[in-house]
């Protein structure tokens, strides 16, 4: 079955800290992950997709399979990343495709 | 490009009656459409898959009977809550997945359902 957990419902750091939010996931093949981030009152966006190895508005992910983790990081955090962040997999064979979501981690960025 | 729209952004409806929200791609064709619920201060939970031109496949748990999913056309989807209930309350978000791929999936702004 596919599962993703995110075990942080809050993560609350300085400006110009380092800020690192976890998801690991549970899934028997090779799955496709995501991170969405949801700012107030705004609909999800696309952060990263772990196939496009790119960096956006500073944030990397790195899949790490042996811990199957998916663990999102930005070396310098600004107030405006304040958001809901949410890690989602993809899977595929029987799974018709659909995207199953974490949790989510609250990002509170202070000044 | 990979635009969703859905409609209404808000609604209220009185207990008994039915609502109906739709879910258009504007400027790709989605074969498969999602539809998901999201709590106050909650994760979004998938309900159903909506499959063009054949029926939807359901989540465990939910009820297709209460929750009618219609996907007529390549970039149309619909969910009819059906006999609301004031615990049908709640936010409700469709998706798709552009099959040019870049975009990944892409979502609504979500509808705002009341049950009075």
């Amino acid at each position: 079955a596919q599962r993703v957990t995110q075990p942080e419902k809050l993560l609350s750091v300085f400006k110009g800290a380092p800020v690192e939010l976890k998801c690991n996931y549970s899934y028997s093949g090779s799955p496709e992950l995501f991170w969405y981030v949801q700012y107030s009152r705004q609909r999800l966006q696309l952060l990263l997709r772990h196939i496009s190895r790119e960096s956006i508005k500073g944030f990397t992910a790195d899949l790490n399979k042996g811990e199957t983790s998916f663990h999102l990081k930005k070396p310098f955090a600004q107030e405006e990343d304040s958001a809901m962040y949410y890690c989602a997999l993809s899977g595929h064979n029987n799974q018709g495709g659909k995207l199953i979501f974490g949790q989510g981690t609250e990002l509170s960025v202070k000044p | 490009g990979a635009v969703v729209s859905q409609h209404p952004s808000r609604v209220i409806c009185k207990s008994g009656t039915s609502v109906k929200i739709e879910c258009r791609s504007l400027d790709f064709q989605a074969t498969t459409m999602f539809w998901y619920r999201q709590f106050p201060k909650q994760s979004l939970m998938l309900m159903a898959t909506s499959n063009e031109g054949s029926k939807a496949t359901y989540e465990q748990g939910v009820e297709k009977d209460k929750f009618l999913i219609n996907h007529a056309s390549l970039t149309l989807s619909t969910l009819t809550v059906t006999s609301a209930h004031p615990e049908d309350s709640s936010f409700y978000i469709c998706s798709a997945r552009d099959p040019r791929g870049y975009y990944g999936y892409t979502f609504g702004s979500g509808t705002r359902l009341t049950v009075v």
